[in-house]
């Protein structure tokens, strides 16, 4: 059983499109954290959230604590936005990864 | 630029070898991570240092796996008697409290 889930595991949309990819996880948390990945391999944080809501950009973090619920929104996306992004969470010591989402935005 | 170095960026090493990988976080950072990520999963802890000191490591790290972080500045992650399964990508990241800045990781292949 993994503590953090995602969905979709692949996503492909056409630019311009609005993207949402979820995130749940089982575990206590003092953090959770969104991660961009792109081929070759380097990543990126994007979001450190442990309530409400953040906004950078096109980009749109969300949690929900009680229902152990995040989702990442990407407005008007972009071919350049294709990458994995990755759910992480933070507990005390320990760093519990998801198994990424694949988005591909095809012009 | 994340500020976080690795090195090496690739090692191809053969079953048997030992291999040593080195990260050197921000210098203002006192806490170290090691990951390691195989193709198509996310990353999987592996080690956690707070200053030198180790204060966490997975129950799934082998004891052919050792981390060391001396002076609580760079650290060292060494494999022993390399193995197949070992090849992977790793990743070092640190962090002053929450957020983690990530290395380009050094991937590994053992043939």
């Amino acid at each position: 059983k993994n503590e953090v889930e995602q969905s979709p595991q692949n996503l492909t949309a056409q630019e311009g499109e609005f993207i949402t990819i979820n995130c749940s996880y089982s575990v206590g948390i003092s953090a959770l954290h969104w991660l961009q990945q792109h081929p070759g391999g380097g990543i990126v944080s994007l979001f450190m959230l442990s309530s409400g809501k953040k906004k950078h950009g096109r980009l749109i973090a969300t949690i929900n604590i009680q229902e152990k619920h995040s989702s990442l929104h990407i407005t008007a996306s972009h071919p350049r936005d294709s990458a994995v992004y990755i759910c992480a969470v933070h507990t005390g010591n320990q760093f519990y990864f998801g198994t990424g989402t694949s988005l591909t935005v095809i012009p | 630029d994340t500020g976080v170095s690795q090195d090496p960026r690739h090692k191809i090493t053969k079953r048997g070898q030992n291999v040593t990988f080195r990260c050197d976080p921000i210098s203002e950072h006192n806490r170290l991570y090691w990951y390691r990520q195989t193709l198509g999963q996310g990353p999987e802890f592996l080690t956690y240092f707070q200053n030198e000191a180790q204060l966490e490591k997975s129950r799934l790290l082998s004891d052919r796996f050792s981390a060391e972080r001396p002076k609580g500045s760079f650290s060292t992650l060494e494999i022993q008697r390399t193995e197949q399964g070992d090849s992977a990508m790793y990743l070092c990241a640190s962090s002053l409290i929450n957020e983690q800045f990530f290395g380009p990781g050094t991937r590994l292949t053992v043939l």
